[in-house]
């Protein structure tokens, strides 16, 4: 079966600090998909990147950075120079190719504040 | 386009009543899935369909039923309410899973 661990459950900052979120998988297929939600406190789900098993490229956007290693089985997030806009609930998720792993598996989430 | 609908927006039940979330979408996505939501525990997969007339089970399915008789709609029936299905419940729709899922707004459920 396939499992997705967020360790960090919250994290605190200051605004402007640099900040990584955690996510490690466990899956056997060898083509997956790995993907960040995030949760503000108004409640929606919003998506934020999606990626596949075979593009190990960072990604950038803005001050959101992703950084994928397959060698850790880790996709991590990080926000540079954190606003308290970005205060959220951020989920990791993960889904297969066949089978049972077929479906979309969530972490349980990290609750990151951001402080002014 | 309305994307992904969800009604109600909130609702409170005995125990042992029944009810239907009702979950639409008009994105013409053959993927419908719910999933609940509790504090520390993340959104788990109740049930979920690839397309109308089939529907699988998730994670969590006890306690609820789904159907999938058009492509728009897939509802969540909770048979006999319970304390532990106190929650807030999102349906969302994709292509398939491997893409990106589009979440309804929630409905969170108390009961009593």
């Amino acid at each position: 079966a396939q499992k997705v661990t967020q360790a960090q459950t919250e994290i605190s900052v200051v605004e402007k600090e640099d900040v990584t979120l955690d996510c490690v998988y466990e899956t056997r297929d060898t083509t997956y998909y790995l993907f960040w939600y995030k949760q503000p406190p108004s409640g929606e789900l919003v998506f934020l990147i999606r990626r596949n098993s075979f593009d190990e490229q960072n990604e950038i956007s803005g001050r959101y950075s992703w950084n994928f290693q397959k060698s850790t089985s880790s996709f991590n997030f990080t926000i540079t120079a954190s606003q308290v806009v970005d205060s959220a609930v951020y989920f990791c998720a993960l889904s297969g190719l066949r089978g049972a792993n077929s479906k979309l598996t969530f972490g349980k989430g990290i609750t990151l504040s951001v402080r002014p | 386009n309305a994307g992904v609908t969800q009604t109600p927006k909130f609702q409170v039940l005995k125990t042992g009543q029944s009810m239907t979330l009702q979950c639409a979408q008009d994105m013409n996505h053959e993927y419908m899935s719910w999933y609940r939501q509790d504090p520390g525990m993340g959104l788990r997969l109740i049930h979920y369909s690839v397309g109308a007339g089939i529907t699988d089970q998730g994670e969590v399915p006890n306690g609820y039923n789904v159907s999938r008789s058009t492509t728009e709609d897939f509802p969540l029936r909770l048979l006999s309410a319970a304390p532990s299905q106190t929650s807030v419940y999102f349906c969302a729709s994709s292509r398939d899973p491997q893409w990106e899922q589009y979440f309804g707004p929630g409905t969170r459920l108390t009961v009593t």
